[in-house]
């Protein structure tokens, strides 16, 4: 079973529009949630990240929310460009000795002009 | 700073062949990752190495996927023998743990590996 859940697995926005992307976990020891963007023909890298000792993370047009109670996270784009398409993978680890990610099956974002 | 180089980018092998990926790591990174991405399935993990040794081996693909660490900097993955259903992306990817926060990875911009 999938540890790490993403939704929707598609997405189309209009250029200037917020994008929202959700995903959900199952492990309650997951301390760590990092968001990668992978474009087509290159490996994933690193957007943005979170600690479950924050609720909020801006960078930019991009923020990330924690809910720890409801074990989600989102990923809000404002003004979104068409050069945000790409897919936005999920990911949760535990801080410490392991450095595993978990990884969601992703989300393609697709910003139409 | 260099990032993760694989190589080749892109491999057509036919049924049956051996076909070895090879990964440069980040300098200094000691946490070293094999994923396979399709559309289906998602990232999958293949072999997960720190310093070296091998941390994890994905359960599944034990049979005909070996990864090795032959040092610090170069890393390989063999697939032995090749089937049309390992057609996929093969991701490369290392970080470096850090205290009290989250492993951050770099990866390459990966293999297409096409069989047939």
């Amino acid at each position: 079973q999938q540890q790490v859940r993403q939704s929707p697995q598609s997405l189309t926005v209009w250029e200037g529009g917020t994008t929202v992307l959700t995903c959900s976990y199952e492990d309650s020891t997951f301390n760590y949630f990092p968001w990668y963007q992978q474009f087509p023909g290159e490996g994933p890298a690193l957007l943005i990240s979170i600690l479950s000792v924050s609720d909020k993370k801006e960078d930019g047009r991009f923020t990330t929310f924690f809910n720890k109670r409801e074990k989600k996270l989102s990923l809000h784009i404002i003004d979104s460009q068409p050069g945000d398409s790409a897919t936005y993978f999920c990911a949760a680890s535990r801080t410490g000795n392991t450095g595993k990610l978990i990884f969601g099956l992703g989300t393609t974002l697709q910003v139409q002009p | 700073d260099a990032g993760v180089t694989q190589t080749p980018r892109h491999e057509v092998a036919e049924k049956g062949q051996t076909i070895i990926l090879k990964c440069e790591p980040v300098s200094g990174h000691n946490d070293l990752f094999w994923y396979r991405q399709t559309k289906i399935q998602g990232l999958e993990l293949l072999s997960y190495f720190r310093s070296k040794s091998l941390m994890e081996d994905g359960g599944a693909f034990k049979d005909r996927f070996k990864a090795e660490m032959l040092n610090s900097s170069f890393s390989t993955l063999k697939i032995q023998p090749t089937e049309p259903k390992d057609s996929a992306v093969y991701l490369c990817a290392s970080s470096s743990p850090r205290q009290g926060a989250g492993s951050d990875y770099t990866f390459g911009s990966g293999t297409r590996l096409l069989v047939i």
